[in-house]
């Protein structure tokens, strides 16, 4: 059984550019989670996704977003990069909610020069 | 709101040394609890978790965690530390709602000496 699969797993921006992070859960998952790993901030969370809804948002910007596609595969996009912005981000899916338990992938580490 | 609070950001223990990481949470319901480890350039491994169902909980890798509702606590525990066991362990909270996301602490890196 395939895991979680994030693509890319090593990402280089420059501020101001945007960038798209990749996420495709566990077949048969149907929510994808979203979030920040940075070394002062621990684990945020972004946002959650199910059946193609937005279900729970974090306190993050408007720059911000994401989308689930019908295949439960899930995209987030970072408009205008900060520096403040690298990190490491990690994508968990589940059945249907947390009380499950997540299972994440190996994350998308996106450094911003 | 649910929170989670993990005592002590590092801890070292000797091989072969009880291994203890504390976790007391917060949670207006009774919670779901997991811990979870990460090892470097890693995502989050789920090591175990508690739905309500026996107070002690058997995980992978010889770990184990107890659920006392009077302190609020789900501390983790193993017997004898091994090497592989370096990481850092987040413990998480969910609330019982069908909407609930997990809430993480701040982590605890586990420091292992020969």
């Amino acid at each position: 059984k395939a895991g979680v699969t994030q693509t890319p797993r090593y990402l280089i921006k420059t501020r101001g550019q945007q960038v798209t992070l990749s996420c495709s859960p566990i077949s048969g998952h149907r929510s994808v989670s979203w979030y920040q790993q940075t070394p002062g901030q621990g684990l945020q969370f972004l946002f959650e996704y199910f059946s193609e809804t937005q279900r729970n948002k974090g306190n993050f910007p408007g720059r911000f977003s994401g989308r689930q596609f019908s295949n439960s595969r899930s995209e987030m996009n970072v408009s205008t990069l900060e520096l403040g912005d690298s990190a490491l981000y990690l994508c968990a899916s589940s059945m249907d909610t947390s009380n499950y338990g997540y299972t994440f992938g190996s994350g998308t580490r996106l450094t911003v020069v | 709101a649910q929170s989670v609070t993990q005592l002590g950001s590092h801890v070292s223990v000797s091989e072969g040394a009880l291994v203890l990481l504390r976790c007391n949470y917060s949670s207006s319901v009774p919670p779901y609890l997991f811990w979870y480890v990460q090892y470097p350039n890693q995502g989050l491994q789920l090591l175990l978790k508690y739905t309500s169902a026996a107070t002690l909980v058997k995980g992978i890798n010889g770990f184990e965690a107890e659920f006392k509702k009077s302190e609020t606590s789900f501390h983790l525990t193993k017997p004898s530390a091994h090497m592989s066991d370096a990481a850092e362990y987040f413990c998480a909270v969910s609330g019982n709602s069908g909407y609930s996301t997990l809430t993480f602490g701040k982590g605890t890196m586990l420091l292992v000496s020969p």
